[in-house]
């Protein structure tokens, strides 16, 4: 167990529509990151927050937001979903950002 | 831009035989070089990394092998056990981490 808790485990929704997937860190962890992993893809780098403030984007589409609270846990919304949305998501947390990161078990979407 | 590359893409090997993946990088900013471990259904865990500044790091059956002036690196499984079956990925990490596209390890008995 890494500590690390996503909800919901699995997500069906159709195109168009807008979901939430949530992301509860490891106790004393400051960062979040977000990734998407696809078959064809691989582990695609999305966001990271650190302590609240955004510190690091990758391939994240405009589509798609996220946020930290001051509780640390974290939320990524994605809209307008497409077909092409459909993926496995991870958040990861770390003590900060030069510290190994440990990752949930993810949020299965699917789009329909 | 891919800035890991990482090989096989699958590798099929024998109990007890020696399991190799390579990765190579381009950004000589990066730091820190972890390598995860993936199984059906789990994210990916913590296997074993290193700094640049060292060549070599061991960690049980798993050793990560560090060449900084041919920007690459590779994860050995020693006596590789059907458990290992899984997908490998390693990554890089300056600003922010760079995974490489995976390997997908099966040990046959």
């Amino acid at each position: 167990d890494s500590g690390v808790t996503q909800t919901p485990k699995h997500l069906i929704t159709a195109t168009g529509q807008r979901v939430t997937l949530r992301c509860s860190p490891r106790s004393g962890d400051l960062s979040v990151y977000w990734y998407q992993q696809s078959l064809d893809q691989g582990l695609q780098f999305l966001i990271q927050y650190y302590n609240g403030e955004e510190r690091a984007k990758g391939n994240i589409l405009e589509r798609f937001s996220a946020q930290q609270f001051p509780d640390l846990h974290s939320e990524l919304n994605l809209s307008s979903l497409e077909l092409g949305d459909s993926a496995l998501y991870f958040c990861a947390s770390s003590v900060d950002q030069f510290q190994p990161q440990h990752f949930g078990d993810g949020t299965r979407l699917s789009i329909l | 831009q891919q800035q890991v590359k990482q090989s096989p893409q699958s590798l099929i090997v024998q109990k007890g035989g020696i399991s190799i993946i390579n990765c190579a990088y381009e950004n000589t900013a990066f730091d820190y070089f972890p390598w995860y471990q993936q199984f059906p259904g789990k994210g990916p865990a913590l296997l074993i990394a290193i700094r640049p500044d060292v060549s070599e790091k061991k960690e049980g059956r798993f050793t990560i092998s560090f060449n900084k002036s041919a920007k690459q690196f590779s994860l050995h499984i020693m006596d590789s056990q059907p458990g290992d079956s899984a997908t490998y990925f390693c990554a890089a990490s300056g600003n922010q981490f760079y995974f490489g596209t995976g390997t997908s390890l099966t040990v046959i008995p």
